[in-house]
């Protein structure tokens, strides 16, 4: 079955602090693959997304992400973080589903101190 | 971005009722539909995808006569909770894919049955 992992399950850093959120998933053929954040007390937003074309992806709030076809990879990265991007953030794949629907991580909850 | 809602946003109900929760797709058509379980520090678990004057596709271990669907039009799906128990109560949320192959996802609706 297709899959999608995410290694950081909890991470904590301090204001200015780069970040970088793993994600791998498991298909092997076309990807359609996404980054949602969803902020305490909101609902999903979509961040960025990669579905061809240029590896590196930049997305919203100056996230960017990239697509490594070899390593099966689509990190999620932040130069420096601030305290609003606390939040529970998702990677999905929408992998070989003809319905669209989305194969969801397990969250990575980042926690920014001010 | 393109905008879902729902509703209501929040609602309590005594066991053994039912419960209706309203997905729309503002600004957009949506063919498709998904509606998800959140449960709390858990990622998104897909309960069934909601497809416009179709039936509704259901995942695994996922009751269909309990959790009825129904996508009369191309903006909104509607999901009713039968007979509901208290181990319904959960973050119901809803999302609407574009002709675009990307999901937004609806705020939520909490229910808490009694």
């Amino acid at each position: 079955a297709q899959s999608v992992s995410q290694h950081n399950h909890h991470v904590i850093l301090s204001e200015a602090a780069s970040l970088e959120l793993g994600c791998n998933y498991s298909y092997g053929g076309t990807v359609n693959l996404f980054w949602y954040v969803q902020y305490p007390g909101q609902h999903l937003q979509l961040l960025l997304k990669y579905f061809s074309g240029d590896p590196l992806v930049k997305g919203i709030k100056g996230f960017e992400a990239e697509f490594i076809k070899s390593k099966f990879s689509f990190n999620l990265r932040k130069p420096s973080v601030q305290w609003s991007d606390t939040a529970e953030y998702f990677c999905a794949n929408r992998g070989s589903s003809n319905t669209g629907k989305l194969i969801f991580g397990q969250g990575t909850t980042l926690q920014v101190k001010p | 971005g393109a905008v879902v809602s729902q509703h209501p946003s929040r609602v309590i109900c005594k066991s053994g009722t039912s419960v209706k929760i309203e997905c729309r797709s503002l600004d957009f058509q949506a063919t498709t539909m998904f509606w998800y379980r959140q449960f709390p520090k858990k990622s998104l678990m897909l309960m069934a995808t909601s497809n416009e004057g179709s039936k509704a596709t259901y995942e695994q271990g996922v009751e269909k006569d309990k959790f009825l669907i129904n996508h009369a039009s191309l903006t909104l799906s509607t999901l009713t909770v039968t007979s509901a128990h208290p181990e319904d109560s959960s973050f119901y949320i809803c999302s609407a894919k574009t002709a675009q192959e990307t999901q937004y996802f609806g705020p939520g609706t909490r229910l808490l049955v009694l």
